[in-house]
């Protein structure tokens, strides 16, 4: 389909280990967010991409995070040495237009990861 | 204090039923705001905005109130369709422009 694609849908790792996810946004979309849903809660902000330039990362947890978009289409969110408390979903959504007032966020389905 | 705040619910409603949701949000100099969709284990998607003037889509109407700084929720004629967690989304355009999500509000339709 045409919509944001995110991989992998489940991801279980161990406390430590260092995992990367994967989001292929709607082609042609300028904006590109990553955000956290823990169990019960909305979607936290992470970091916003406006093409490949990261233009806020201030939600990003701490250094452990790492967020890129080399190219200005697909981007990879790297979490390294996993914590129990990074289990959540990861969202990404992305937008036709610059700017994070844009009503309309496309999300993806998500990736669920499990820390152990 | 969170920027959005919201009742989680859970909300539980006949069909047919009237039920509405408010949330607050705590930055007076926010300026858009709008209505997120939820089901269970799916993504987010865009339900409506909220006009300072309000607005109105078929069954559903999306009210603001500055002063209170609060928005609203209005389902009428609940379906089980409707059975969903609602989003209320906040943008804050003062420091980085970011979308501020609440927690959500979980209905449930009952047959």
């Amino acid at each position: 389909g045409a919509g944001v694609s995110q991989s992998p849908r489940y991801k279980v790792a161990k406390r430590g280990q260092d995992v990367a996810l994967r989001c292929d946004p709607i082609s042609g979309h300028v904006s590109l967010f990553w955000y956290q849903q823990a169990l019960g809660q909305g979607p936290e902000f992470l970091t916003y991409f406006q093409n490949e330039a990261q233009l806020d990362k201030s939600g990003l947890p701490s250094d452990r995070f790492f967020a890129e978009r080399p190219e200005g289409s697909v981007s990879t969110l790297k979490i390294q040495r996993t914590q129990q408390e990074d289990s959540a979903v990861y969202l990404c959504a992305s937008s036709p237009r610059p700017g994070q007032t844009n009503e309309k966020l496309f999300f993806g389905s998500g990736t669920q990861l499990s820390v152990l | 204090r969170k920027e959005v705040e919201q009742d989680p619910g859970p909300f539980n409603v006949p069909e047919g039923a009237t039920v509405a949701f408010n949330c607050t949000y705590s930055n007076s100099a926010s300026q858009s705001f709008f209505w997120y969709r939820q089901d269970c284990r799916k993504e987010p998607k865009l339900l409506m905005s909220v006009y300072s003037s309000g607005n109105e889509d078929g069954r559903f109407t999306a009210q603001l109130n500055r002063a209170s700084q609060y928005i609203s929720l209005l389902i009428r004629d609940s379906k089980l369709s409707d059975s969903a967690t609602y989003l209320c989304v906040v943008v804050d355009q003062t420091g980085a422009n970011n979308l501020f999500f609440g927690t959500g509000t979980r209905l449930t339709v009952i047959p």
